[in-house]
């Protein structure tokens, strides 16, 4: 059972669309991080919330943490080709040791 | 480049083997993070060190283990390999034991036949 529910698994669409990647679960987290990930490399952070209801731009890219902190979205405004990747959702799970828990992913195709 | 370095890239090994994988963390980083990244699991945490202690475990199986040594680098020792180890094995570092900022390496494939 994944603790983070990411959907959609596949998104494929034109560029200039717009998109929005959702991260869902049961469980709390101290914060939330969105990690882009290319064939090959390892995950890159693009952001972490941590606040309830917080929101954060990064270019095109709008990022949104529950007021509950529960969950989170991405939203990609005029996609290119070069948005396509893996985006990854994970929570940090913070008790007496530090966790961080990732979704399953969203793979996103661009195309021209 | 994070910073974070992982050898090797590629291997390729049989089947009751074992391999270590190595990881040096980013200049100043004192925790090191290990995940297995596979087709139908997603990337899944396997255990955290922080400044030499294990801090935290995850989904790690008995044949594995890992260690963080005085100078901050790690190694992950997978033994008695099975077909299903066959995966990605990342190392990520952060400066502290729990930061939000976590930076991921390159990965080691590891492909077990």
């Amino acid at each position: 059972t994944q603790l983070l529910e990411q959907s959609p698994q596949f998104l494929s669409i034109q560029e200039g669309e717009n998109l929005t990647v959702y991260c869902n679960s049961s469980s709390v987290f101290s914060s939330l991080q969105w990690y882009r990930q290319e064939p090959g490399e390892g995950p890159v952070l693009l952001v972490t919330v941590v606040t309830g209801g917080e929101v954060k731009k990064l270019k095109r890219l709008t990022f949104q943490f529950g007021d509950a902190r529960k969950d989170s979205s991405l939203h990609i405004t005029a996609a290119q080709p070069g948005d396509t990747g893996l985006y990854l959702c994970a929570g940090a799970l913070v008790d007496s040791s530090y966790k961080l828990i990732f979704g399953s992913g969203t793979r996103l195709l661009v195309r021209p | 480049d994070s910073g974070v370095t992982q050898t090797p890239k590629h291997l390729i090994t049989a089947t009751g083997q074992r391999v270590t994988l190595r990881c040096s963390p980013r200049s100043g980083d004192l925790s090191v993070y290990w995940y297995q990244q596979s087709l139908d699991q997603g990337l899944q945490f396997l255990i955290h060190y922080y400044n030499g202690e294990e801090r935290a475990k995850g989904n790690i199986l008995e044949r594995f283990s890992a260690q963080q040594f005085p100078d901050l680098h790690s190694e992950l020792n997978l033994s008695s390999l099975e077909l299903g180890d066959s995966a990605l094995y990342f190392c990520a570092s952060s400066v502290d034991r729990g930061g939000n900022t976590i930076y991921f390496g390159e990965g080691s494939w590891l492909t077990v036949v």
